[in-house]
């Protein structure tokens, strides 16, 4: 079945450092690629989105790019900051299979040192 | 516009107790899913609701019910409560054309 992979956490990083947070995905399909963003004590905020390949997401500074051929879409930011501390997932869904139905990654904690 | 509201946003129960969960999704949307989210599982999806009708569900025990009512508000209900069962139930609202999903806060359930 369809299926998310992301890198480990935690990572901690200094704040102006670049970020990139791998995602690899599985999918019969051609399906959406999502980050979603997710605050202490709250509940997911969609960050940005990919509906074919090659097209870039793009928010707040993040990016990340669909790319069909290695089956990613690594997350991106040029110069983190403190209050981009959260839990990232990376997330997929299919058309075909179903479009109400989101598979997410485990997620990477991430953690801003000022 | 309003987001998506849960209620309540904390529960403690006690094994073998039921439980029920309320979501109201943005307004016009006609689509709400609901996730589990444990540290062990991840997130995992339930189920979910498009015009009272269940459209598609996850790979849960019958426990695990839900419904949706005319005006879009959705409830989750878990019967026979397990220690497991002890997640945040995150709901999520669409307008059922397409795939994304805006959640609410979540409600975080304790079972003791």
């Amino acid at each position: 079945g369809d299926s998310v992979t992301q890198m480990e956490g935690p990572v901690t990083l200094s704040e102006e450092a670049f970020l990139t947070i791998n995602c690899t995905y599985t999918a019969t399909g051609y399906p959406s690629l999502f980050w979603y963003v997710q605050y202490p004590g709250e509940g997911l905020q969609l960050l940005l989105k990919a509906t074919k390949a090659d097209d870039k997401g793009s928010n707040k500074g993040f990016e990340a790019t669909y790319r069909k051929e290695t089956t990613s879409f690594h997350l991106e930011k040029g110069s983190v900051q403190v209050s981009d501390s959260a839990v990232y997932f990376c997330a997929l869904s299919d058309l075909k299979s179903s479009a109400s139905k989101i598979i997410f990654g485990s997620g990477t904690r991430l953690s801003i040192r000022p | 516009k309003a987001g998506v509201t849960q209620t309540p946003r904390y529960l403690i129960k006690t094994r073998g107790q039921q439980v029920t969960l309320s979501c109201s999704p943005i307004s016009g949307h006609r689509s709400v899913s609901w996730y589990q989210q444990t540290p062990g599982q991840g997130l995992q999806f339930l189920f979910e609701y498009f015009s009272e009708t269940q459209r598609n569900k996850g790979n849960f025990p019958g426990r695990f019910s839900g419904r949706q009512f005319s005006n879009s508000r959705s409830e989750m209900n878990v019967s026979t409560l397990e220690l497991g069962d002890s997640a945040l139930y995150l709901c999520a609202s669409s307008p059922g054309t397409t795939n994304e999903q805006f959640f609410g806060p979540g409600t975080r359930l304790t079972v003791l």
